[in-house]
């Protein structure tokens, strides 16, 4: 069945520091991957998505991914966090049995340490 | 354009009674979702809808209703209401684009609690 899993569940970072959230899929053909940001309150907004082509993404907000077919993963990345990044992050994969729908992970809280 | 909205914004329900959730969207998507948020569980697809008067059953679709008589609104129903379905509702929408799996837009939550 298809699944996707974020190992962390709270990743702490510094202002400034690099990050890498991770996401591991499991899927039976080529995926079609998606990260999305939700800040605290608010619905859920599209950060990246890969479909195919290109295995680094770049997305809004400085922030990029990358798939790596061998390892079944689409680690999130930026270089340098802002405070204003502090959310919760899902990683999802699709399509689902048609009809576009999308499994999701369950989700990496970020806290950014000033 | 308001994207996708959801109405109404916070719910709390007696154990038993009902309640129907609106969701509207102005981009014009044939698709659409209900989705429920439990902590530590992230987001669980209730059911969604292919297109206006289609429904169909996602992953946890039991004890809700749902309804799509016009393209760009689907209603969720709760029958009888139930603390297990205390959550926060997110509605979302997509097209089809073209064959392949597009962005799905997110209304701003529901969150409902039910005592």
């Amino acid at each position: 069945a298809q699944s996707v899993t974020q190992p962390d569940i709270h990743i702490t970072v510094s202002e400034g520091a690099s990050l890498e959230l991770r996401c591991n899929y499991s899927y039976g053909a080529t995926p079609y991957l998606f990260w999305y940001v939700q800040s605290p309150g608010q619905g859920l907004q599209l950060l990246l998505k890969y479909f195919s082509g290109d295995t680094l993404v770049q997305g809004i907000k400085g922030f990029e991914a990358e798939f790596k077919r061998s390892q079944s993963s689409f680690n999130l990345r930026k270089p340098s966090v802002h405070w204003s990044d502090a959310a919760e992050y899902f990683c999802a994969v699709g399509p689902i049995q048609g009809a576009q729908k999308l499994v999701f992970g369950q989700g990496t809280r970020l806290t950014i340490n000033p | 354009n308001a994207g996708v909205t959801q109405t109404p914004k916070f719910r709390v329900l007696k154990t038993g009674q009902s309640m129907t959730l609106l969701c509207a969207q102005d981009m014009n998507h044939e698709y659409m979702y209900w989705y429920r948020q439990d902590p530590g569980m992230g987001l669980r697809l209730i059911h969604y809808s292919v297109g206006e008067g289609t429904t169909a059953k996602g992953e946890v679709p039991d004890g809700y209703n749902v309804s799509r008589l016009k393209k760009q609104n689907f209603l969720l129903g709760l029958e009888s209401a139930a603390p297990s379905q205390t959550s926060v509702y997110f509605c979302a929408s997509s097209s089809p684009g073209g064959g392949y799996t597009d962005t799905q837009y997110f209304g701003p939550g529901t969150r409902l609690t039910v005592l």
